[in-house]
């Protein structure tokens, strides 16, 4: 079966720490996603890649980097995390067409503390 | 650009009743459309998708959808539900040629209540 893979599902750390989560896909797709999921604000989109070394800011990539050095992987870097960066996190992948969807990972669960 | 609005926040309902969840989207072309389906504590899963063909589409879990193009509405049915369909919807629209720029509805929580 193909999967989305994310490293943790629950994370705690503290304020200031430097953070990354990782997510993993077996699937050969080009396109990956990192999304913040908050009560009440829906998914939002941090940052896309659709390729290797390539990526493309979303609607809030403040305090977030990313890194694809692989095809297969791609992590999201919270330099100085923060309080407000409490939230779900979750990772997709899709192929280049747009019929097929996207795959999501269970997500991880990160707590600022 | 596209949109997507779910306009019911939450939705409750009492086991083995129907139930519909609304979505309608803005587009000025065609586009693709998917329902996704989140339990807790979970990622998204993929419920549903129209592409074109018939409008009415369905998956393997007894939920159904209908494209109404004149509408612009693509809302989720099932005639009844049972208590462990108690998840998170969200609809979602893509153009045809794009696999990279989703538009995610802001989610409907379904609670299917005893």
């Amino acid at each position: 079966d193909v999967k989305v893979t994310q490293s943790s599902r629950y994370l705690v750390k503290r304020t200031g720490e430097k953070v990354f989560l990782e997510c993993v896909q077996d699937m050969d797709h080009e396109n990956m996603f990192w999304y913040r999921q908050d009560p009440g604000l829906g998914l939002r989109l941090i940052y896309f890649s659709y390729d290797v070394k390539m990526k493309e800011k979303g609607d809030i990539p403040e305090g977030y980097s990313v890194s694809r050095e692989k095809k297969e992987r791609f992590s999201l870097i919270l330099e100085s995390a923060s309080t407000n960066q409490t939230s779900m996190y979750l990772c997709a992948s899709s192929l280049q067409g747009a019929g097929y969807g996207y795959t999501f990972g269970s997500g991880t669960r990160l707590t600022v503390v | 650009a596209q949109s997507v609005t779910q306009l019911d926040s939450q939705v409750p309902v009492f086991e083995e009743a129907p139930v519909e969840l609304r979505c309608n989207y803005s587009s000025s072309v065609s586009v693709y459309l998917f329902w996704y389906v989140q339990y807790p504590n979970q990622g998204l899963q993929l419920l549903l998708k129209y592409l074109s063909g018939s409008t009415l589409v369905e998956s393997i879990n007894g939920f159904e959808a209908e494209f109404n193009k004149s509408q612009t509405s693509f809302h989720l049915r099932k005639p009844s539900v049972h208590i462990s369909d108690t998840a998170e919807y969200f609809c979602a629209v893509s153009l045809p040629y794009d696999g990279q720029n989703f538009v995610f509805g802001p989610g409907t929580r379904l609670s299917v209540l005893p």
